[in-house]
């Protein structure tokens, strides 16, 4: 069936060191894309987003990659700091309906 | 402008009850979203709410139910609570215009169910 996923449950990295977190979804229609943080006690926040006619575009310290060929999602974090520590969910949006990974967390050690 | 707001922020019921949970949208969205995330199942969508008209629907059971107001502010009902249905209910809102899609999530109301 048709389900977005992600590659790992959780990923550690050292402050200062970029982070990927990474995402398969399986549906080729999916024709726009986002990435939410969420941090322990609060709902999702809104990261950045990309169509599907494009396949990179980039925010503040973030870039989101997507490759519609082999239908893979990642999401890059550069210089990782300690409030990035969360957990990160990719979803895949068909009109509005909206569908999301399990998530990644993401801890930043210090 | 103000975020998304959820009222209760916390509950606690028993099975068998009712709860009526409430979502405000930022200004000037028009649709409203209802999603249950537990550690199990994640972020399971529950239904949207565009102009006062349910427009999309998960897969639960009749016992979760929803309204929007012509304010654009949104409730979501569960009878008969079950313990299973405790969980972080999250509400987001959009435009509506689907070449907008973003939601923006509220901070969630966190049941418990005993």
């Amino acid at each position: 069936g048709e389900s977005v996923g992600l590659h790992l449950p959780t990923l550690s990295v050292q402050e200062g060191d970029n982070s990927i977190i990474n995402c398969a979804y399986s549906n080729s229609a999916s024709d726009y894309f986002i990435w939410y943080k969420q941090e322990s006690g609060k709902g999702p926040q809104f990261i950045i987003d990309i169509r599907s006619n494009m396949d990179k575009r980039q925010g503040q310290r973030v870039t989101v990659l997507l490759n519609k060929t082999v239908k893979h999602l990642s999401l890059q974090i550069a210089a990782t700091q300690p409030g990035d520590s969360a957990v990160y969910f990719c979803a895949e949006t068909r009109y509005n309906d909206m569908r999301f990974g399990a998530g990644t967390r993401l801890t930043v050690k210090p | 402008k103000a975020g998304v707001t959820q009222t209760p922020r916390y509950l606690i019921k028993t099975r068998g009850q009712q709860v009526t949970l409430s979502c405000s949208p930022i200004s000037g969205h028009r649709s409203v979203s209802w999603y249950q995330q537990t550690p199990g199942q994640g972020l399971q969508f529950l239904f949207e709410y565009f102009s006062e008209t349910q427009r999309n629907k998960g897969n639960f059971p009749g016992r979760f139910s929803g309204r929007q107001f012509s304010n654009s502010r949104s409730e979501m009902n569960v009878s008969t609570l079950e313990l299973g249905d405790s969980a972080l209910y999250l509400c987001a809102s959009s435009t509506g215009d689907r070449a907008q899609e973003t939601q923006y999530f509220g901070p969630g109301t966190r049941l418990l169910v005993l």
